[in-house]
């Protein structure tokens, strides 16, 4: 069964370093989201793509992240520098769903972000 | 703005116990609604969903009503086992007005015991 990729699964960095995290979404599939979890709530949309483009950022901290698809196939999150409420975890997840359709997203492993 | 509200955990059962895990939102359309679950360590993944009112989703066991006169999801199971143990998650998606994004509520860790 076709999976959503992450890496690294676990990171850790001290604070005003950069980091960066790869997602690799299922094949064939348009959209691409960011998400950050902090312990204890529910995961908190940073970013959208559809294909290579960003249709969503408004929740994105745009001073320190940054994220791009190029080729509009994977995905790298940014951060730069790294503060210590940054510690989370960020899970990518895709959806075949063009825009305006709400498809089934599937979601990666997450990578656990530890900022000291 | 879109928010879910799920009731306050953590929950704790004993195997083969009646499971309900209440689920409520605020919504500007007319949202899909879905539950996910997260094992430890693991990603989320969708338990079921429901895309119009009165629709009953249900998969494993687990099924969640979209009442819309009040304006909620709970979540039950007739029976739960220990390995039901994770943390569940109530979503919407508001599809054409907010691009097909998540509005995640934030959890209810559930524990079941042998």
């Amino acid at each position: 069964e076709a999976e959503v990729a992450q890496s690294p699964r676990y990171k850790i960095t001290e604070k005003s370093q950069a980091v960066a995290f790869w997602c690799d979404p299922i094949s064939g599939h348009a959209t691409l989201y960011w998400y950050r979890q902090i312990l204890g709530q529910g995961p908190e949309l940073l970013v959208q793509f559809q294909d290579e483009s960003v249709v969503d950022d408004s929740q994105l901290p745009k001073d320190r992240f940054s994220a791009e698809r190029l080729k509009g196939v994977d995905s790298t999150l940014k951060i730069q520098p790294a503060e210590l409420g940054d510690s989370a975890m960020y899970l990518c997840a895709s959806s075949f769903s063009r825009k305006g359709n709400s498809y089934e997203q599937y979601f990666g492993p997450g990578t656990r972000l530890t900022v000291t | 703005g879109d928010s879910v509200t799920q009731m306050e955990g953590p929950v704790t059962l004993s195997e083969e116990a009646f499971l309900t895990i209440n689920c409520t939102y605020t919504a500007t359309g007319y949202p899909s609604l879905f539950w996910y679950v997260q094992y430890p360590g693991e990603g989320l993944q969708l338990l079921l969903k429901a895309t119009k009112a009165d629709d009953k989703g249900s998969n494993k066991g687990f099924e969640a009503t979209y009442r819309k006169e009040t304006t909620s999801f709970h979540l039950e199971k007739g029976s739960v086992q220990v390995s039901d143990s994770a943390v569940y998650f109530c979503a919407l998606s508001e599809g054409e007005t907010s691009g097909s994004r998540l509005t995640f509520g934030e959890g209810t860790q559930l524990t079941v015991n042998p």
